[in-house]
């Protein structure tokens, strides 16, 4: 079966370090999607791309979050610095707007902890 | 702007009994509904989609869900539960696709009782 791979799966790191999560999409979707998940807020969109061009980042803190996709085979979240705020879950997930029928896939998430 | 609602934190069913999960939406135009299950430690997964056509549809698992239009609801359903569907489970809705921007409710905890 074709998958989204997520890396790492579990980071842990100081306040204020560099955070970078990285997302293989399923080969041929042209659709990534960067979600965080907690407690608190569930599910959240942060950022989206289509063919490789940001859609709609609105759900990102811009100040210390950016994503990325610099090839179609990779898409990066990166936070700097890093705030214990962050500490979640991040899922990546993949799909093909032409099959609108058919479901987003999901990685199986890079859990996030800032000390 | 569309949303989903999942009125229910948890839901608690005895191992063998029916289980429901509800999931009511709003969209402007035709929905494009999708039920997803989420593992512990895993990322979600799909169980079943309407798009169009059947108001009852059958997804992985012995899953099933009822589109109903006039309530605007998608109630997730599953005739007998195992105690391995203890999981949390997403309803989402888009109009223009699964594929395009989704809106999931906040997600309902099944515990199924042995």
């Amino acid at each position: 079966d074709a998958r989204v791979t997520q890396t790492p799966r579990h980071k842990v790191t100081e306040m204020g370090q560099e955070v970078t999560m990285r997302c293989q999409p399923i080969l041929g979707h042209n659709t990534v999607f960067w979600y965080r998940q907690t407690m608190m807020q569930g599910l959240e969109l942060l950022a989206y791309f289509r063919n490789r061009a940001p859609l709609d980042d609105s759900g990102m803190p811009k100040d210390r979050f950016s994503a990325e996709m610099p090839d179609a085979t990779l898409a990066t979240l990166k936070i700097q610095p890093s705030e214990p705020r962050d500490s979640a879950v991040y899922f990546c997930a993949s799909g093909v707007p032409s099959q609108g029928s058919q479901p987003q896939h999901f990685g199986d998430g890079t859990r996030l902890s800032i000390l | 702007a569309q949303s989903v609602a999942q009125p229910e934190d948890q839901v608690n069913v005895a191992e063998g009994n029916p289980l429901t999960v509800k999931c009511t939406y709003s969209v402007s135009g035709n929905p494009y509904l999708f039920w997803y299950v989420q593992y512990p430690n895993r990322g979600l997964q799909f169980l079943l989609k309407y798009i169009t056509g059947d108001n009852l549809v059958k997804g992985s698992y012995g899953f099933e869900a009822e589109f109903n239009k006039s309530q605007t609801s998608f109630h997730l359903k599953k005739p007998s539960a195992l105690v391995s569907d203890s999981a949390l489970y997403f309803c989402a809705v888009s109009p223009r696709g699964g594929n395009n921007r989704l809106a999931f409710g906040k997600g309902n905890q099944v515990v199924v009782i042995p």
